[in-house]
């Protein structure tokens, strides 16, 4: 049974660092691994899709990598800013599973000012 | 991106009363969408599959009588909290994918309350 995990559960940095989110899953059988953000009382909003056969993906100011083989993935924020604080979800999506995410526990970011 | 959109954003309704919540993919057909329930502070639990036109996938541990699932079109899936409880209340989040989509997008999830 897939499981995925994020380290750390929270975290507290200045504004202007640049930081790193963890995330690990125990089965490396994955078809692709996403990133999401979550607002408090919102829905997601995914950030990055990284498939399979891919290193990383970039987007802005984000970027994630995936190393299957190890099965870790994790998500670079640069120049972090106020808004950026929010709830980071990794989610991977099995290859027998169909769509359906395994989703980790979240990592609360907060920037401060 | 392509827009899953869920209605209401929020609910309270009474102890033992039933709800219905909509999620709709906006700009795109699905075949398939996905239920989950967030509490508080914990992330994102799959409660079942909802397939067009046939019957729902539910995980282990979720109770098909009280959560129904219905996805009378491609663009359509509705849950229905049959006779809710307190011990219902939480926040549900809906997922879609195109055909073929290899991202899945979400909704912006509702939140009941049960008194």
């Amino acid at each position: 049974k897939q499981e995925v995990t994020q380290i750390p559960a929270a975290l507290s940095v200045p504004e202007g660092e640049n930081l790193v989110l963890n995330c690990s899953f125990t089965d490396s059988a994955i078809y692709n691994l996403q990133w999401f953000r979550q607002d408090p009382g919102k829905g997601l909003t995914s950030l990055l899709l990284i498939q399979s056969s891919q290193r990383e993906q970039t987007s802005g100011r984000l970027n994630a990598s995936l190393d299957k083989s190890s099965g870790r993935s994790t998500l670079y924020i640069a120049a972090s800013q106020p808004g950026d604080s929010a709830t980071y979800l990794c989610a991977v999506r099995p290859v027998q599973g169909a769509q359906k995410l395994v989703f980790g526990q979240g990592t609360r970011l907060t920037i401060n000012p | 991106g392509a827009v899953v959109s869920q209605h209401p954003s929020w609910v309270i309704c009474k102890s033992g009363t039933s709800v219905k919540i909509e999620c709709r993919s906006l700009d795109f057909q699905a075949t398939t969408m996905f239920w989950y329930r967030q509490f508080p502070k914990q992330s994102l639990m799959l409660m079942a599959t909802s397939n067009e036109g046939s019957k729902a996938t539910y995980e282990q541990g979720v109770e098909k009588d009280k959560f129904l699932i219905n996805h009378a079109s491609l663009t359509l899936s509705t849950l229905t909290v049959t006779s809710a409880h307190p011990e219902d209340s939480s926040f549900y989040i809906c997922s879609a994918g195109g055909t073929g989509g290899r991202e899945l997008f979400f909704g912006e999830g509702s939140r009941l309350t049960v008194l």
